[in-house]
């Protein structure tokens, strides 16, 4: 199994400008989850999808942020009008199945630097 | 809503020393827990987790036990080595929706 994988793993980027990650699950799984967590912090939830379907959104997810997950697999997190207050690592994870004991395996994050 | 308090650190301790880190959760029903870890430069890695009162997890010489009574889950080791240093976040899940992490604890080991 390949893990979680995410592009880009650094991006630096000025005021203003729009950013989108990506984000790649494990194959098989039907949960797809993004967080955030900035330094010394532990990470905050964002949104999550199973399959297609976006079934919650944090109060963290301002108007400026929007997550697709468009065919129930890669999602993109995008970001438009960055601010600095938006510098952090922005984390993938997924896992399969609506247990709560299920494992969630985590990508090795997006570190975004708003400049 | 649901919370997780874990331990401040930084915690330094030396080589073969025993470990505690404490975690203590606030939820309405009864989530499962989970024990992360996170190297320098590397994503989060589950190190263990236990789904219902009194089970215990373990994994790599560590072991954390769910204690309903106490809502708490306290990572142990009982001889840590270098290796080990990193962050140690506690999380749990409740309704299968989501993960909820206390702040992390920065575990230091010296030779």
């Amino acid at each position: 199994d390949t893990g979680v994988s995410q592009d880009p793993r650094h991006k630096i980027t000025k005021r203003g400008q729009n950013v989108t990650f990506r984000c790649d699950p494990i194959s098989e799984h039907n949960r797809l989850y993004w967080y955030r967590q900035t330094l010394g912090q532990g990470p905050e939830f964002l949104t999550y999808f199973q399959n297609e379907a976006q079934l919650e959104k944090s109060r963290l997810l301002s108007d400026r942020f929007s997550a697709e997950r468009p065919k129930g697999s890669f999602s993109t997190l995008e970001i438009q009008r960055t601010e600095q207050g938006d510098s952090a690592m922005y984390l993938c994870a997924s896992s399969w199945g609506q247990s709560s004991g299920n494992t969630i395996y985590f990508g090795e994050g997006s570190w975004l630097t708003v400049v | 809503g649901d919370s997780v308090t874990q331990m401040e650190g930084p915690v330094t301790l030396s080589e073969e020393a025993f470990l505690t880190i404490n975690c203590t959760y606030t939820a309405t029903g009864y989530p499962s827990l989970f024990w992360y870890v996170q190297y320098p430069g590397e994503g989060l890695q589950l190190l263990l987790k236990a789904t219902k009162a009194d089970d215990k997890g373990s994994n790599k010489g560590f072991e954390a036990t769910y204690r309903k009574e106490t809502t708490s889950f306290h990572l142990e080791k009982g001889s840590v080595q270098v290796s080990d240093s990193a962050v140690y976040f506690c999380a749990l899940n409740q309704g299968a929706q989501k993960l909820v992490f206390g702040q992390g604890t920065r575990l230091t080991i010296n030779p």
